[in-house]
């Protein structure tokens, strides 16, 4: 079983909408949890790192937050563009640097 | 600017015939990652070198070896190529691999290497 689920699958978006991204973890003991964008045919660029005592970062319109208790994770992105079209990956790290993918999510932002 | 650069960014080989992509880094990571990502998957790590120690995954195939002959570059072949081989292959960098670094391991990726077995 992956140890780190991402929901939904993909979603589809009009522009300027807001959208969430939720990631659920099993990964122990837990050190960092990231969120990566991957363009078609790109390779992932990241987005925001999170450790075990942060709860929220922002990266311009991305806001990641983070529940450590209860192991999920969330994207929020604001006033969606286009150029948001992209597949959207968590990726938690155990304390040995072990690193967990998640599928990602498909967000398509259309105008 | 610093990067990792991945050459090929397309690949066309036919069922069989050897195949190398080629990876290399301006950041001075010693630690390089190959990864396999089929589409609409999660990537799958196939190996990694911290500095020259070599650490092969569990379950990846022999068909699939590494070379890294300096720091700043790293080779993965795949010795005979099926149709299941048909993938995007992600070079990454990092700087340490987490032990006792938080954040130390954040992957740096290239743009990726897509393979076509015909």
């Amino acid at each position: 079983k992956n140890q780190v689920e991402q929901s939904p699958q993909s979603l589809i978006i009009l522009e300027g909408k807001n959208c969430t991204l939720q990631c659920n973890y099993t990964v122990s003991p837990f050190s960092n949890l990231r969120w990566y964008k991957q363009d078609t045919g790109r390779g992932p660029v990241s987005l925001t790192i999170m450790t075990f005592s942060e709860n929220t970062k922002s990266n311009g319109r991305y806001t990641a937050t983070l529940d450590a208790d209860t192991k999920q994770s969330s994207l929020h992105i604001t006033a969606s563009q286009l150029s948001d079209s992209a597949s959207y990956i968590c990726v938690v790290s155990d304390s040995w640097g072990k690193l967990q993918f998640g599928a990602g999510t498909q967000v398509v932002v259309t105008p | 600017d610093a990067m990792v650069i991945q050459n090929p960014r397309y690949q066309v080989t036919q069922f069989g015939k050897p195949v190398t992509l080629s990876c290399s880094q301006t950041l001075n990571h010693n630690v390089m990652y190959w990864y396999q990502q089929k589409s609409s998957q999660a990537p799958k790590l196939l190996f990694h070198y911290y500095d020259k120690d070599f650490n092969n995954e569990a379950d990846t195939p022999d068909n699939f070896q590494s070379r890294r002959p300096n720091t700043s570059f790293c080779f993965l072949d795949i010795r005979s190529p099926g149709l299941g081989d048909a993938a995007m292959y992600l070079c990454a960098t990092s700087r340490g691999s987490g032990f006792n670094l938080s954040g130390a391991n954040v992957l740096t990726f290239g743009a990726g290497s897509r393979l076509t077995v015909l």
